[in-house]
């Protein structure tokens, strides 16, 4: 079954930290993989993808097959990064393309 | 711009009461998609579109209709209400299925008493 883990509900870190969100997911086949983010009072947005090996506000993520995981990490946190972070996984079911979504991890960055 | 629009944004209503939440995007998406938001659980789908006229459901379509007469519109139907619909509703659409980016509403927030 396709499934996506993020076994963390809150990180919290203070500024300047190291951050990494973790997420862990299960398919079979070649899947593609996300990051959304939802900043207070605002509408989900897609932070990185993995095909695009890019590096948005900061945030990278490495998809790792071995470890089937695709964990976001900033080398230093800042306050505006306080948000929630949901992984996705973009594969086939039932004969179309579906993205399924982690539960999401909430991280708030401390002064 | 380029957006994805919900109407309305808040809603508090009873058991049993018939209501519809609208969705519109305005860049030619092909492909739209209902969720619902819970916390603990992340974004589940409750249907999906495809094209006109071309609908089917996702993890969680119980309680839920759609329709697609229009390319651009997406409504989700609520027939009658009931306490546990109570959540947070986002419509999404992207230019094809699944691997592309999704475009995400802003949301509206269901109260069902």
């Amino acid at each position: 079954a396709q499934r996506v883990t993020q076994p963390e509900k809150l990180l919290s870190v203070f500024k300047g930290a190291p951050v990494e969100l973790k997420c862990n997911y299960s398919y079979s086949g070649s899947p593609e993989l996300f990051w959304y983010v939802q900043y207070s009072r605002q509408r989900l947005q897609l932070l990185l993808r993995h095909i695009s090996r890019e590096s948005i506000k900061g945030f990278t993520a490495d998809l790792n097959k071995g470890e089937t995981s695709f964990h976001l990490k900033k080398p230093f946190a800042q306050e505006e990064d306080s948000a929630m972070y949901y992984c996705a996984l973009s594969g086939k079911s039932g004969g179309y393309n579906k993205l399924i979504f982690g539960a999401g991890t909430r991280l708030a960055v401390h002064p | 711009e380029a957006q994805v629009t919900q109407n309305p944004r808040y809603l508090i209503t009873v058991t049993g009461k018939k209501l519809t939440v609208t969705c519109s995007q305005n860049m030619n998406h092909e492909y739209m998609s209902w969720y619902r938001q819970d916390p603990g659980l992340g974004l589940r789908q409750i249907y999906y579109s495809m094209n006109v006229e071309v609908t089917d459901k996702g993890d969680v379509p119980e309680g839920y209709k759609v329709s697609r007469k229009e390319k651009r519109n997406f409504p989700l139907i609520l027939e009658s209400p009931s306490p546990n619909q109570t959540s947070l509703y986002f419509c999404a659409s992207s230019s094809r299925q699944g691997s592309e980016t999704q475009y995400f509403g802003p949301g509206t927030r269901l109260l069902v008493l």
